[in-house]
């Protein structure tokens, strides 16, 4: 199956740290990446590859792999990392590319 | 700086047909992997379509036979023809570039620069 399975919330207390996961078989091959998104703004990503952050992004996201799970690790959680987070990752044998179905982290 | 911004997208009848376009700057689209990807309202991320290199396209099954992914390189700008619309396919349209990676026994493919959308809404 070339699905992902996200936990739809997640919640931590401000200047802790959260873990968001990411399953399905296509992450035994491929490298999730990770996507923030804040109310009516576009995705930004945050996390890809090995554990590589584009320019811009805090050091305290951080990206893991094993088996078929990808996690997304944010440690000192800021107020201002509440937001809804996206994996994704492709299907070789369809040629598609799938996305998780999104975790909303609240920070407390 | 890399931009992508999008546009066309409305208000269209059940059965009506739209096309969006996707005015990229910053980097050439004819050397890039595009992607265009939806979001109906409240709910998650889909993939809609991908274009490669030459006329290698790819699309998500709900897409496939009624929408078109193109692209012009001498105007930079990507395209999604949707024909044949539906409620289900009102969302709001990103498109996206992509990058798509294999070394050391790894893929990757994620999508590092997006546009700020535009709204479809399928409805009489």
């Amino acid at each position: 199956s070339s699905e992902l399975t996200q936990d739809p919330a997640v919640s931590v207390a401000l200047g802790q740290t959260v873990r968001i996961t990411c399953q399905g078989d296509g992450l035994r091959m491929y490298y999730a990446g990770w996507y923030q998104q804040k109310p009516g703004q576009a995705p930004l990503l945050v996390i890809y590859g090995k554990n590589y952050r584009p320019s811009g992004i805090p050091e305290r996201f951080s990206g893991s792999s094993s088996g078929n799970t990808a996690s997304l690790t944010i440690t000192g959680a800021q107020a201002e990392d509440e937001a809804d987070y996206f994996c994704n990752s492709r299907d070789n044998n369809l040629n598609q590319v799938v996305f998780g179905g999104g975790t909303k982290l609240t920070v407390l | 700086e890399v931009q992508l911004v999008e546009s066309g997208g409305g208000l269209i009848q059940p059965g009506g047909s739209l096309r969006l376009s996707c005015a990229a700057s910053g980097f050439t689209v004819s050397g890039s992997y595009m992607s265009w990807v939806r979001q109906a309202p409240g709910k998650g991320l889909e993939w809609v379509s991908a274009i490669h290199n030459g006329n290698d396209t790819f699309y998500a099954d709900f897409a496939k036979g009624r929408f078109t992914i193109s692209k012009d390189n001498s105007k930079n700008t990507l395209f999604l023809q949707m024909n044949n619309l539906r409620a289900d396919d009102t969302a709001v349209y990103y498109c996206a570039r992509d990058q798509w990676v294999f070394y050391s026994g790894w893929y990757e493919y994620y999508f590092d620069y997006w546009g700020q959308g535009t709204l479809v809404t399928v409805s009489s």
